[in-house]
């Protein structure tokens, strides 16, 4: 099956350093979410990328978050400087808009815990 | 802004019984609808995708339907197994940009 693959899967650091998160979607599609899940807010939608370009990341916070596509097979998201409400798990999701939709497809996220 | 609400937040069953999860949305205007299924600790699995010309979607033991008009959404789960136990998010896209929106989910737990 193809899978959408996320590194890494855990990631413990300290207040104020960077961390990088990778995504790597499914060949094919065209479509790259974000997402940041906690027990409070549940699922939020951080970047949205449509055929690399980014068309909506109005849920990131900009000062400290930064989301790139620089081709087809990678994205990131990183997060200069860390704060320890950032702990989270963070999803990447992939997906293919033509035409018609055709549904997402989720990695097994990276869980931060900045301490 | 869209909002998606699910009720219950959280369920417990004997196994065996039938089941509904709700999902109800505030802008009626969407393209699609998808129920996901989430273990402790892990991704999302993709259950169903209803889009918005269509009534119901089935796969195996699970139907999802969708009211557009009412804004409202329904998981029928029959003949429940604790393998059923699991959080199931409702997801709306919607809007400009067809962003999609999740709800909090219904935490089920099916007793053996």
């Amino acid at each position: 099956d193809a899978r959408v693959t996320q590194t890494p899967r855990h990631k413990v650091t300290e207040m104020g350093q960077e961390v990088t998160m990778r995504c790597q979607p499914i060949l094919g599609h065209n479509t790259v979410f974000w997402y940041r899940q906690t027990m409070m807010q549940g699922l939020e939608l951080l970047a949205y990328f449509r055929n690399r370009a980014p068309l909506d990341d109005s849920g990131m916070p900009k000062d400290r978050f930064s989301a790139e596509m620089p081709d087809a097979t990678l994205a990131t998201l990183k997060i200069q400087p860390s704060e320890p409400r950032d702990s989270a798990v963070y999803f990447c999701a992939s997906g293919l808009v033509a035409g018609g939709y055709y549904g997402y497809t989720f990695g097994s996220g990276t869980r931060l815990t900045v301490v | 802004k869209q909002e998606v609400t699910q009720i219950p937040a959280a369920l417990s069953v004997p196994e065996g019984e039938n089941l509904v999860l709700n999902c109800s949305f505030t802008d009626s205007a969407i393209y699609n609808l998808q129920w996901f299924r989430q273990d402790p600790g892990k991704g999302l699995t993709s259950l169903l995708l209803i889009q918005s010309s269509q009534r119901e979607q089935t796969s195996g033991r699970l139907n999802a339907s969708l009211d557009k008009s009412s804004g409202r959404s329904t998981l029928y789960i029959a003949a429940s197994q604790p393998g059923d136990s699991a959080t199931y998010l409702c997801a709306v896209r919607s809007g400009g940009y067809q962003k999609v929106t999740f709800g909090i989910g219904t935490k089920l737990q099916v007793i053996p």
